[in-house]
């Protein structure tokens, strides 16, 4: 079993929407977690991470751990052409000494 | 933030070179990893290191070696490219916690 999984997407929304970006993990231990933004040909940026259960803002972002089903989430609130990119959550692995990547999950935000 | 630096950004090379892709960070983290990652698909850590003269293999077997002669610098050889080698190249760092922070990469093209 992967220790943490997304759906690729792509997920395509208009100009303006509320996004819900979701990632699932297995490691039920750790409560460190972490959302990556990554656009076309760059490296990953560290857009938000969280502790525990929970909900964490930052601006239109929203970050939330439900540590009961092992369930990450990041919404993003009026969404613009420019947050189109892929999203990478991020865990402790199974072993709890680093973080493992999800596949990514490409955003397409459409004018 | 960390500010981390990898150089080339881009490289055409023929095979059967050797090369090294530079990585350098000024933040004092030890740990430091070495990911490939081809087009619109998930990350593979590669290498990684928790400290001067310290390194190991990540999840993903490579034909690439690392050294850790110094914190800040980790460089990545590839003693005899292949066309196979053709990717991106990404370099992190992090310090005592668990998030990673990551250059621009450097995408290799091996003919």
């Amino acid at each position: 079993q992967k220790e943490v999984e997304q759906d690729p997407g792509p997920l395509s929304v208009p100009e303006g929407a509320i996004v819900s970006l979701n990632c699932t993990y297995s490691n039920s231990a750790f409560q460190y977690f972490m959302w990556y933004r990554q656009y076309s040909r760059k490296g990953p940026e560290l857009l938000m991470y969280t502790y525990s259960s929970g909900n964490k803002e930052d601006g239109r972002f929203t970050a939330q751990v439900d540590k009961s089903s092992k369930y990450i989430s990041l919404f993003i609130r009026d969404s613009q052409p420019s947050d189109s990119a892929t999203y990478l959550c991020a865990g402790p692995n199974n072993a709890g000494n680093m973080l493992t990547f999800g596949g990514g999950t490409r955003l397409m935000v459409k004018p | 933030e960390a500010d981390i630096y990898q150089t080339p950004r881009y490289l055409v090379i023929g095979t059967g070179k050797k090369i090294t892709l530079e990585c350098s960070q000024t933040m004092g983290h030890d740990k430091m990893y070495w990911y490939q990652q081809d087009p619109g698909m998930e990350l593979h850590l590669i290498h990684y290191s928790y400290g001067v003269n310290s390194t190991e293999k990540g999840d993903l077997s490579s034909e690439s070696t690392v050294s850790r002669i110094r914190t800040e610098h980790f460089p990545l050889t590839l003693e005899s490219a292949r066309p196979s080698h053709t990717s991106q190249y990404l370099c992190a760092s992090g310090g005592q916690t668990y998030e990673q922070y990551f250059g621009p990469g450097t995408r290799l093209t091996v003919t």
